[in-house]
């Protein structure tokens, strides 16, 4: 009965490498979100869908791509990744008020 | 963009000590949501309070829009109460503006 799941969990991968995280999310909300949360721990907004329209984007390099196939999934495809994009990336989502995050997908790019 | 403020960074107690912690922000705001991160990373709902008061259990949370501050007392404090504690605030548009934290570490 998970709410807000991601997958994978963990993720290990080259420089230069492709790769993608996938959400999906069984409460129903219209609007999901991506975030990223760095080594120091600081969370930032990266994306946000509503009803599988692109609502949010913020300044986040064009190697990241947002692609939501119904409103229940937001996935996250990075090309080329550098040593930079090592960090933790959570997906949320919410109706009208609370976002409700997934549990994080642990990217370490070598 | 609007900025949200922590305190303390880093807080440590002994199990069994209160604790305040608070969230200062520069604009108003639709919304104000208090978060747990656990050891295990996973970020936990607490409240949802962009005014007024809220109680669950041990924690509780107050949120004074117009002076632009919010605080979460965290009473009897365990050991499982380890870990971040995050205020973010949204001002418009659904989009979440998080603090950079409190670090907090209960000892048995």
């Amino acid at each position: 009965d998970t709410a807000v799941s991601q997958t994978p969990k963990y993720l290990v991968t080259q420089m230069g490498n492709d790769k993608s995280i996938k959400c999906e999310q069984n409460l129903g909300h219209d609007t999901m979100y991506w975030y990223k949360q760095d080594s120091k721990k600081f969370l930032k907004i990266m994306f946000s869908y509503n009803n599988k329209e692109l609502i949010i984007n913020e300044t986040v390099p064009n190697r990241f791509s947002p692609k939501s196939p119904d409103k229940a999934h937001l996935n996250l495809h990075i090309n080329s990744l550098e040593l930079g994009d090592s960090a933790v990336y959570f997906c949320a989502s919410s109706a009208d008020e609370t976002q409700y995050f997934g549990p994080g997908t642990r990217l370490l790019v070598l | 963009g609007i900025q949200v403020e922590q305190s303390p960074p880093d807080l440590i107690l002994q199990e069994g000590a209160n604790s305040t912690l608070r969230c200062n922000f520069s604009d108003s705001v639709n919304n104000l949501q208090w978060f747990h991160q656990n050891p295990w990373g996973q970020l936990i709902n607490l409240f949802y309070i962009p005014s007024g008061t809220k109680q669950n259990g041990r924690l509780s949370a107050t949120t004074v829009a117009t002076e632009r501050y919010s605080l979460l007392y965290i009473s009897s404090s365990q050991t499982t109460d380890s870990g971040v504690y995050f205020c973010a605030v949204e001002t418009s548009g659904s989009r979440l503006t998080f603090g950079e934290g409190t670090q907090l570490t209960v000892n048995p």
